[in-house]
């Protein structure tokens, strides 16, 4: 059974620091993504990850993989007010049928404080 | 603008009343999801289909069942409300470029 956990699930910081999320898997994946959400709203698309190695970067925000160590890390960089939401891994899973289910950490709340 | 769309958005229902919540893309994906939100945790699976005419099962099924009469539409039909199905519910639909979720739709049983 796969299960993703997210550390820390709560973090409260103050603008201009930088901060890592992490995310490690416990079975072989090699699709990872990255999601926000914000109060009483779905879920965005910041990062997918498909390989080991691969690094993306979308202003303050870069995430990475490492496939061996089952590792994903969501790297904040001189955070700002806006960034402040919940975010969340999750790791693609190929089933029995040939089929990828995701499955989901349980989020970071993060709070950025001006 | 293209995407999906889940209606309603909220609604709230007695213990034992019956509802179907909608799911349409536009996107021309094969795959579709259903997900539950619960406080504190990641999405679960409830049910999905990998395209017109089939379903299956996810995580958490029970209490839940779903249709995929068309490809662009799939539903998610509560028989018997109880309490413990008052959640968060989104679909998603997928391409080999990853998901996309809808909005969302805050269901409450009382």
């Amino acid at each position: 059974e796969l299960k993703v956990e997210q550390n820390p699930l709560f973090l409260s910081m103050q603008e201009g620091k930088n901060y890592t999320i992490y995310c490690n898997y416990s079975t072989t994946s090699d699709r990872l993504y990255w999601y926000r959400q914000d109060p009483g709203k779905s879920l965005e698309s910041l990062f997918v990850l498909l390989s080991n190695g691969a690094v993306k970067q979308e202003g303050r925000l870069m995430a990475s993989l490492d496939t061996k160590a089952r590792l994903s890390t969501l790297h904040i960089t001189a955070a700002v007010h806006d960034l402040s939401a919940t975010y969340f891994c999750a790791v693609d899973l190929l089933q029995m049928d040939s089929n990828y289910q995701l499955i989901w950490g349980a989020g970071t709340k993060l709070i950025i404080k001006p | 603008n293209a995407g999906v769309t889940q209606t309603p958005k909220f609604r709230v229902l007695k213990t034992g009343q019956s509802m179907t919540l909608l799911c349409a893309q536009d996107m021309n994906h094969e795959y579709m999801y259903w997900y539950r939100q619960d406080p504190g945790m990641g999405l679960r699976l409830i049910h999905y289909s990998v395209g017109e005419g089939t379903t299956a099962k996810g995580e958490v099924p029970d209490g839940y069942n779903v249709s995929r009469l068309k490809k662009q539409n799939f539903l998610l039909g509560l028989e018997s409300a109880a309490p413990s199905q008052t959640s968060v519910y989104f679909c998603a639909s997928s391409s080999v470029r990853g998901y996309t979720f809808g909005s969302g739709t805050r269901l409450t049983v009382v």
